[in-house]
């Protein structure tokens, strides 16, 4: 079946500009996670949601990172003013619930680059 | 709160050499640990899981992961490295919560 599907794969955008990544989950998993991956940081959580609702956003760094998920599938996350600290790629991952004990599906990520 | 730590954020090793990484975990409540994948250009894959029926786990392609609550560790070996297991490795703690990650190299 088809897995965790994410757009655009390459980004690049002029600082202080906003952009919008899109994560499409696979079907039938009701959660959904967004993290940062930046050389020698690891994966940084950022937000997840189950179904629509986001029990934890902990990870937003600032108020310029927003997301949202729709009919409990597509998700976006949003960055505002965009900073040349915000470069990373963008992985998003579902899995059939939000309990600790599942494991994640991993979209490829968005390259994001800010000029 | 939960946390993860691996260490060494590089390995290397010979071809046909023991693979080691290491990854030791906090946890206030009985901890599910996952180990994920990154071949190079290539999204995150699942390794094995922990989630208690059995303190040594076997996963795909050879590797293993041994549990010890004393030692607060979940360590993933494989016996005889492949050059094909150039990769980078994260550990996890239920559910979302990773390490750094460690690259391993393989020499020929």
């Amino acid at each position: 079946g088809a897995g965790v599907s994410q757009s655009p794969s390459n980004k690049v955008t002029e600082k202080g500009k906003d952009v919008e990544l899109r994560c499409d989950p696979i079907s039938g998993h009701t959660a959904l996670y967004w993290y940062r991956q930046s050389l020698g940081q690891g994966l940084e959580f950022l937000i997840y949601f189950q179904g629509n609702s986001a029990p934890d956003k902990s990870g937003l760094p600032s108020d310029r990172f927003s997301a949202e998920r729709t009919g409990g599938s597509v998700s976006t996350l949003t960055i505002q003013r965009t900073q040349q600290e915000d470069s990373a790629v963008y992985l998003c991952a579902s899995s059939l619930g939000s309990t600790r004990s599942y494991e994640q599906y991993f979209g490829p990520g968005t390259r994001l680059t800010v000029t | 709160a939960q946390s993860v730590t691996q260490l060494g954020s590089h390995v290397s090793v010979s071809e046909g050499a023991l693979v080691l990484l290491r990854c030791n975990y906090s946890s206030s409540v009985p901890p599910y640990l996952f180990w994920y994948v990154q071949y190079p250009n290539q999204g995150l894959q699942l390794l094995l899981k922990y989630t208690s029926a059995a303190t040594l786990v076997k996963g795909i392609n050879g590797f293993e992961a041994e549990f010890k609550k004393s030692e607060t560790s979940f360590h993933l070996t494989k016996p005889s490295a492949h050059m094909s297991d150039a990769a980078e490795y994260f550990c996890a703690v239920s559910g979302y919560i990773f390490g750094t990650g460690t690259r391993l190299k393989v020499l020929a």
